[in-house]
């Protein structure tokens, strides 16, 4: 069966500190892969996908960029941290249809 | 873009209740999903329905495309039941889903 793996579950940041979120599928090939932002008591908002390994696209300009240097691993990444970084990040894959499976989260507070 | 409503926004229920979520869109989509996020967090799919309508246990879901909405139910609701749903659509072609603001649902023991 299929896993989706998130870490760290939880992280504090100084404002201008880089950032690197780490987002790992198992148990299958060649997945879409997203990234999620959720403000506090907010929907979700798609920051990224990747339809496969260096093809990256991004839907809100902003401080972060994503990298896909496996298949089936997606990295979340800041040079320096602003306060409206903050927020819960969510990766997702779907494979091979349009049903998205969600991992646990990361918590991001910059201070 | 394509907007995506949701109501009511807060519901509360007895154990044992029924209710119904509603989720409106703005364009035609031929993706969508309904997503239950629980307390701590994690977000669970229940529903991929581009049309028509689905059961699975306790919950169902119908989505009529041609007159841009989506309902899910829940029967019979339980104190797990709680936490915030979601419904997600996506643009023909694509799989870039937009998500609601969600129902926050807290179920009463």
């Amino acid at each position: 069966s299929q896993t989706i793996h998130q870490w760290p579950a939880t992280l504090v940041q100084p404002v201008g500190s880089p950032l690197s979120l780490e987002c790992t599928v198992e148990g299958t090939s060649n997945p879409n892969l997203y990234w999620y932002r959720q403000a506090a008591g907010r929907g979700l908002q798609l920051l990224f996908y990747s339809v496969g390994i260096g093809q990256i696209s991004s839907e809100v300009p902003q401080n972060l960029s994503a990298s896909r240097p496996q298949d089936r691993q997606f990295i979340l990444s800041s040079k320096k941290l602003l306060l409206s970084d903050s927020g819960f990040y969510l990766c997702a894959w779907s494979s091979p249809g349009p049903r998205q499976y969600f991992g646990p989260g990361t918590r991001l507070t910059v201070t | 873009g394509i907007q995506v409503e949701q109501s009511p926004p807060d519901l509360i229920l007895q154990e044992g209740a029924n209710s119904t979520l509603r989720c409106n869109f703005s364009d035609s989509v031929n993706n969508l999903q309904w997503f239950h996020q629980n307390p701590w967090g994690q977000l669970i799919n229940l529903f991929y329905i581009p049309s028509g309508t689905k059961q699975n246990g306790r919950l169902s879901a119908t989505t009529v495309a041609t007159e841009r909405y989506s309902l899910l139910y829940i029967s019979s609701s339980q104190t797990t039941d709680s936490g915030v749903y979601f419904c997600a659509v996506a643009i023909s072609g694509t799989y870039k889903y937009i998500f609601g603001t969600g129902t926050r649902l807290k179920v009463l023991a």
